[in-house]
């Protein structure tokens, strides 16, 4: 069955520290989002991609960078890592020939930066 | 103002019960509308799109009133299953990134 992961599930990482959040999604979707869910704010874009070489910001895009080298994966940097950032990051993916398909997310990353 | 807005809840009814949640958008030319729900430390999964017409899935009847900008979900013979948060998801444009409102809690009870 076509899946989609995220890795690690939990981190515990420093401030100032790199992280990478990894998704993999086996839909064969062209498109990826990556969200944030904070108590209070539900969930905001950071990224999104509509296929391989496209990325664009999302509402709260400052301090976060992703890549797209493939239709698979969509990783997610924080390029130095803030207490602000600690959060539950999802990732989701969708067909890209229909503004009503469904969303698939993964099952999210819990991050703590310390 | 926010995109999409949402009653956060909690919406605490006991089982059996006929609950309603509504959500509203800022955005006229917003097309696609959804409901997702979140249980508690997982990951939103679709519930339902909203069309035009209004649909209905088992006890769940969504709606949606372009006039006045806003979605419903009714849930009709409430379950303990049912406690969940509620999430109203609206794509606006060509782009297909969804936009989600904070979510409205519910606790169905004995």
């Amino acid at each position: 069955d076509a899946e989609i992961t995220q890795s690690p599930r939990h981190k515990i990482t420093e401030t100032g520290r790199q992280v990478t959040l990894a998704c993999h999604q086996t839909w064969n979707h062209n498109n990826m989002f990556w969200y944030r869910q904070d108590l209070g704010h539900g969930l905001r874009l950071i990224h999104y991609s509509y296929g391989v070489q496209d990325t664009n910001k999302g509402e709260v895009s400052d301090g976060y960078s992703v890549s797209r080298s493939n239709t698979e994966d969509l990783p997610l940097t924080l390029e130095s890592a803030a207490s602000s950032q600690t959060s539950v990051y999802f990732c989701a993916s969708s067909d890209g020939d229909s503004l009503n398909a469904e969303a698939f997310f993964g099952q999210g990353t819990r991050l703590t930066v310390v | 103002r926010k995109e999409v807005e949402q009653d956060p809840g909690p919406f605490n009814v006991p089982e059996g019960a006929t609950v309603a949640f509504n959500c509203t958008y800022s955005n006229s030319a917003s097309q696609s509308f959804f409901w997702y729900r979140q249980d508690c430390r997982k990951e939103p999964k679709l519930l339902m799109s909203v069309y035009s017409s209004g649909n209905e899935d088992g006890r769940f009847t969504a709606q949606l009133n372009r006039a006045s900008q806003y979605i419903s979900l009714l849930i009709r013979d409430s379950k303990l299953s049912d406690s969940a948060t509620y999430l109203c998801v609206v794509i606006t444009g060509t782009a297909s990134k969804l936009t989600f409102g904070t979510g409205t809690r519910l606790q169905v009870t004995l």
